[in-house]
């Protein structure tokens, strides 16, 4: 089993609208969730941390649910500049271990 | 620009030459990694350096060595690749992890590689 699952999409919005990606992950001792960006043929670059109480940051909210086991992100009133394939992480619980979803892509159409 | 700096930013190699990918922070994190991203895939956790000392290898070939001489550089040499070894290789940095959970990684822009 993987240790963290993404839904790779493609996710095509138009703009403006509001979309919601979801995250698993396998190993209830999973200490850090995060959301990264991944431009085409560049770097992925962190655009969250996800807490356990959840937050915001702008247009884009980050939840996390431990029972289930699993994050979302959700962006709102999305911009063209949002297209860009958004990676979920997982911490483990010991170790230097970064576990990576496959990515899921967002297109916003104009 | 980032605050990690890899080199080169694009290589095309022949399988029997032997090249050397460099990676450079200067963010004063004492972790530092290399991973593989191929078309479609998660990104490939190859080598974790803690502390200039290497503490996780992820069964990876031994046709890639890596080298973390300080804390500040990691290399990554490259012998008789194949060209399935064609892939984004991407060097990351955090700071050491214990003490800092809500830190990810900050990564490099990358090196392409194509193994030919």
């Amino acid at each position: 089993r993987k240790e963290v699952e993404q839904d790779p999409g493609p996710f095509n919005v138009p703009e403006g609208a509001t979309v919601a990606f979801n995250c698993t992950y396998s190993n209830s001792a999973s200490q850090s969730f995060f959301w990264y960006r991944q431009d085409c043929r560049k770097e992925p670059k962190l655009l969250m941390s996800v807490y356990s109480s959840g937050n915001e940051d702008g247009r884009f909210t980050a939840q996390l649910n431990r029972a289930s086991q699993y994050i979302s992100l959700l962006i709102r009133d999305s911009k063209l500049s949002d297209s860009a394939t958004y990676l979920c992480v997982v911490k483990g619980y010991t170790g230097n271990q970064f576990y990576f979803g496959t990515g899921t892509s967002l297109t916003v159409i104009p | 620009e980032t605050g990690v700096t890899q080199t080169p930013r694009h290589l095309v190699m022949g399988m029997t030459n032997k090249k050397s990918l460099k990676c450079e922070q200067h963010l004063g994190h004492n972790a530092m990694y290399w991973y593989k991203q191929s078309a479609k895939k998660p990104l490939e956790l190859m080598f974790v350096y803690s502390l200039e000392e290497r503490v996780e290898n992820n069964s990876v070939p031994s046709r890639f060595s890596p080298e973390c001489p300080n804390s500040s550089h990691l290399f990554l040499h490259l012998h008789t690749l194949q060209p399935e070894d064609s892939a984004l290789y991407l060097c990351a940095s955090s700071p050491l992890l214990a003490g800092s959970p809500l830190y990810g990684y900050t990564f490099g822009s990358g090196t392409r590689l194509t193994v030919v």
